[in-house]
């Protein structure tokens, strides 16, 4: 079955650090552009990153450059988001996404930052 | 950046019903334009990209025109499963942007 599983959320303090990982199956996850997407609650969608099949570019929307890195392990079918100095703003429930146009989603997984 | 500005923000329609929803982009995207569907608690599903280009087991009812800056999702016949929020995403340029979002209800 062709899916997205991300895994890695939970409550964090603001200053914190977390890890999202997302395990890609039933596709050849090392041709395809990656990226992240985020929702807070009650919110719309906003983009947050994405990479290269290769893993040799990466993009990042403002408000988390320099705090947030998006990679990949392709021998692994994995996309990660290791997510530093968390802010209350950055709570949401992030979602992993195929393509540039976005055409397979996971489920999502629920990131709290709050004291 | 790129803003993307839908409308209506919400509608309410009876089954059968012709929708129309209206995505306009603050500088020409050519076709890179893509359309979701997004029901409560769940994850966004993709309809259409390249703007007019339905994506594998979307129901026929569901389609996209549209290039430039101006672009439209229309549901032939509104069907009560349709209930849900829509959004348009441009990923011609770098950062990628949704549009705000519009919901349907089915009256």
């Amino acid at each position: 079955e062709v899916q997205l599983v991300e895994s890695g959320g939970g409550l964090v303090q603001p200053g914190e650090s977390l890890r999202l990982s997302c395990a890609a199956s039933g596709f050849t996850f090392s041709n395809y552009w990656m990226n992240w997407v985020r929702q807070a609650p009650g919110k719309g969608l906003e983009w947050v990153a994405k990479i290269r099949p290769d893993g040799s570019e990466t993009w990042y929307m403002d408000s988390v450059k320099g705090r947030f890195t998006i990679s990949r392990d392709n021998a692994k079918n994995s996309l990660y988001l290791q997510m530093n100095i968390l802010r209350a703003e950055d709570t949401a429930v992030y979602y992993c996404a195929r393509r540039g146009y976005l055409d397979l989603w996971g489920r999502g997984i629920l990131v709290t930052v709050s004291s | 950046d790129i803003q993307m500005t839908q409308s209506p923000s919400s509608l309410s329609a009876s089954v059968g019903d012709r929708v129309t929803i209206t995505c306009r982009a603050s500088q020409g995207i050519s076709t890179s334009l893509a359309w979701f569907q997004q029901k409560p608690g769940k994850a966004p599903k993709s309809l259409i990209f390249a703007a007019s280009s339905l994506q594998s087991g979307v129901p026929s009812r569901f389609s996209g025109s549209g290039s430039g800056t101006d672009f439209t999702l229309t549901i032939s016949s509104l069907q009560p499963d349709d209930s849900a929020t829509y959004y348009c995403q441009q990923y011609y340029t770098d950062p990628n942007t949704f549009g705000g979002g519009s919901k349907v209800e089915i009256k």
